[in-house]
């Protein structure tokens, strides 16, 4: 099983919050990725980085940042959560196969 | 908790039988194919992987096959089992370097004893 994690796994925050949330792997990997996954659908990049320094943004539009301040860390941060945010946040990272924690269910209220 | 998968199309299959999956990728140009297992709750998991120079790459109890022809990827599990249940994703590379993926619509897999 790949060493990377992910914290809150659930959080239910009101509308206006910020949060961050924490996506971190031991394995040295370069290239990190966010994902973001509504109940019973695919799977759409929002944001990814190829190392330190480095962030780009996704396929599927987000009002999301991240930051990649280091090799192991890559956190995502919402600064005005809204119930349109409500959905399943999905890291990864990749060395050979591509690696993903366990994701963070986030709910607006 | 709410369960990945409850809108996706559905295999129901009796334990023991072989299972198939099917794909439809987007982009002439991906020149990597990955499949993925997602169970409730839980991140994908890799299955197996498949590069465009091959048409054929086999796995324990799991077979990929693709056609760059018509863009169509597949997955069979052969004797499949009650803890093969979960959401299958078909994911491609599209390639020049980038490592993006791209996922395909998911199919949820019901094996029953």
């Amino acid at each position: 099983e790949a060493d990377i994690y992910q914290t809150p796994r659930y959080l239910v925050i009101g509308t206006g919050k910020k949060i961050t949330l924490e996506c971190s792997q031991t394995m040295g990997h370069d290239k990190m990725y966010w994902y973001q996954q509504d109940p019973g659908m695919e799977l759409h990049l929002i944001h990814y980085s190829y190392g330190v320094n480095s962030t780009e943004k996704g396929d599927l539009s987000s009002e999301s940042t991240v930051s990649r301040i280091r090799t192991e860390h890559f956190p995502l941060t919402l600064e005005s959560a809204r119930p349109s945010h409500t959905s399943q946040y999905l890291c990864a990272s990749i060395g050979g196969e591509q690696y993903f924690g366990p994701g963070t269910r986030l709910t607006v209220t | 908790g709410e369960s990945v998968g409850l809108h996706l199309p559905t295999l129901s299959v009796q334990e023991g039988d072989n299972s198939i999956i099917n794909c439809a990728y987007s982009n002439s140009a991906s020149d990597y194919f990955i499949w993925y297992k997602q169970e409730s709750g839980k991140g994908p998991q890799f299955i197996i992987d498949i590069r465009s120079n091959m048409d054929k790459r086999q796995g324990q109890r799991v077979t990929v096959l693709l056609n760059k022809t018509v863009k169509h990827l597949s997955l069979q599990i052969a004797a499949t089992q009650p803890g093969d249940s979960a959401v299958y994703f078909c994911a491609e590379n599209i390639g020049w370097g980038t490592d993006k993926l791209i996922f395909g619509t998911g199919t949820r897999l019901q094996v029953f004893p």
